[in-house]
C-alpha cells in the first residue's frame, strides 16, 4: 500500500510563495490520484484540488484557483503542491492524501502534514 | 458547493455511551458519496466510514453509518477512551468537495 512522506515545516512572509512535497512509496506512483487538503487552526478540512499522477492532469477547487499548482514527478515520486501570493490565512497544516479502496472516494491514505506559516 | 451542516457541534458522553453524530448535506448526495473521518490532535484525518455506510479497514464494528440524499449518522455503539476526537463529514460526489464544520466527542 502507497505512503506518503511530506517535506517539512515552513515559514513564509505575506506575498511569497510556498512549495510542499508529497513523496510517494510502497506502490506503483501513478496509479493514483494525489489530492491536497489544508486545515487552518480549529478549522474543518478544505479540498485544494488533485492531480492525476499518470497523466498530470489537475482539477482545482474554485477558492485556489489561479493561486495553486500542483505537479509531479514521477520519477521521483513525488507530488508537489504551489501556493502563491500567501496571506496570513494561509496559514495551516497541508496534506496529501490519496484514495486506495476500488469504487470509492473517500481518502484513505494521507502524509503526515506539513504546517505553512504565514507571518511577517 | 454542497454545504455539509454537522450537529451538535459537541458531545459530551462517558466511555460506554452510545454515540450519534449527525451531517445533514445542502443537496442530495451523488451515490451518497458521504464519508466520516476521526481526527486526534496533530494527526491527520482518520477514514471511518465511506460511501455512508461502508466501514473501511481495520475500522471497529462499533462504528456504523446511515442516512441517504441529505441526512446521513455516524454511530458509535460503545464508546472507548480512544474515541473521543473530533468526527468531520465529508461529500466527494460534486466538485468542490466539502468537510463539515465537525463534531467534537468529549469526555464528560
Amino acid at each position: 500500500q502507497v505512503r506518503f512522506v511530506q517535506s517539512g515545516a515552513e515559514l513564509k512572509k505575506p506575498g511569497a510563495s510556498v512549495k510542499v512535497s508529497c513523496k510517494a512509496s510502497g506502490d506503483t506512483f501513478t496509479i493514483y490520484a494525489i489530492h491536497w487538503v489544508r486545515q487552518a487552526p480549529g478549522q474543518r478540512p478544505e479540498w485544494m484540488g488533485w492531480i492525476n499522477a499518470a497523466n498530470g492532469k489537475t482539477k482545482y477547487s474554485p477558492n485556489f484557483q489561479g493561486r495553486v499548482t500542483l505537479s509531479r514527478d514521477t520519477s521521483a515520486s513525488t507530488a508537489f503542491m504551489e501556493l502563491t501570493s500567501l496571506r496570513s490565512e494561509d496559514t495551516a497544516i497541508y496534506f496529501c492524501a490519496t484514495i486506495s479502496i476500488s469504487f470509492s472516494g473517500a481518502f484513505d491514505i494521507w502524509g503526515q502534514g506539513t504546517l505553512v506559516t504565514v507571518s511577517s | 458547493e454542497i454545504v455539509l451542516t454537522q450537529s451538535p457541534g459537541t458531545l459530551s458522553l462517558s466511555p460506554g455511551e452510545r454515540a450519534t453524530l449527525s451531517c445533514r448535506a445542502s443537496q442530495s448526495l451523488n451515490n451518497n458519496y458521504l464519508a466520516w473521518y476521526q481526527q486526534k490532535p496533530g494527526q491527520a484525518p482518520r477514514l471511518l466510514i465511506h460511501g455512508a455506510a461502508s466501514r473501511a479497514t481495520g475500522i471497529p464494528d462499533r462504528f456504523s453509518g446511515s442516512g441517504s440524499g441529505t441526512d446521513f449518522t455516524l454511530t458509535i455503539s460503545r464508546l472507548e477512551p480512544e474515541d473521543f476526537a473530533v468526527y468531520y463529514c465529508q461529500q466527494y460526489g460534486s466538485s468542490p468537495r466539502t468537510f463539515g464544520q465537525g463534531t467534537k466527542v468529549e469526555i464528560k
